[in-house]
């Protein structure tokens, strides 16, 4: 069963970072692209990022360019996300998502909730 | 930017059939995916490829695509089906999502 579970997130300055980690299982981590989508609060979804499976191609929302890095570790069937430079308009639930094929996300985790206020 | 249109809300009573649409140059020439999301938890894949439905999904989702719109029916729909429904597609590397449908079943 694939199993995507994600944590990391938390309450934060305007200006502070935060890491997101996802926790991937139940399948063979390494042979897919996954991405990052968040939804703020009683708003639609948003695609924040995504990252090949062997890290090689690496894309970003113009929302989050040179803030947000994505990152994944095959030996620990990890993903992640290093948000610095914080907005209150960050504030959403962050869910990693996994590509069965380039551009089509199939499984998602239960996502995380970044708050970002003072 | 690529952009999808969904209507915002629609509403049936049970037993009746759903149709939820999603508006769009990109659809024209990419496949669309439909993803279902109840309140607090994660979205689930209820459409693939326009029309096509994942194991586990009953029958009564459906999809179809015409030109640059591509719509997903439920046929039948129960009181469970009341959720948001988000249309999908992806070009140029960028991930595209519609705006969301209320769906309301009573």
């Amino acid at each position: 069963e694939v199993q995507l579970v994600e944590s990391g997130g938390g309450l934060v300055k305007p200006g502070g970072s935060l890491r997101l980690s996802c926790a991937a299982s139940g399948f063979t981590f390494s042979s897919y692209s996954m991405n990052w989508v968040r939804q703020a609060p009683g708003k639609g979804l948003e695609w924040v990022s995504s990252i090949s499976s062997s890290s090689s191609y690496i894309y970003y929302a113009d929302s989050v360019k040179g803030r947000f890095t994505i990152s994944r570790d095959n030996a620990k069937n990890s993903l992640y996300l290093q948000m610095n430079s914080l907005r209150a308009e960050d504030t959403a639930v962050y869910y990693c998502a996994r590509e069965e094929g380039p551009g089509n996300p199939d499984y998602w985790g239960q996502g995380t909730l970044v708050t970002v206020s003072s | 930017s690529y952009e999808l249109t969904q209507p915002s809300s629609v509403s049936v009573s049970p037993g009746q059939t759903a149709r939820i649409t999603c508006s769009g140059d990109v659809l024209a020439k990419k496949y669309a995916r439909w993803f279902q999301q109840k309140p607090g938890q994660a979205p689930v894949l209820v459409i693939y490829k326009d029309s096509e439905r994942p194991s586990g999904i009953p029958e009564r989702f459906s999809g179809s695509s015409s030109g640059t719109t591509v719509t997903l029916t439920i046929s039948g729909a129960q009181v469970e089906d009341e959720a948001d429904y988000y249309c999908y597609s992806a070009a140029d590397n960028n991930w595209v999502f519609g705006g969301g449908t209320k769906l309301t079943v009573l």
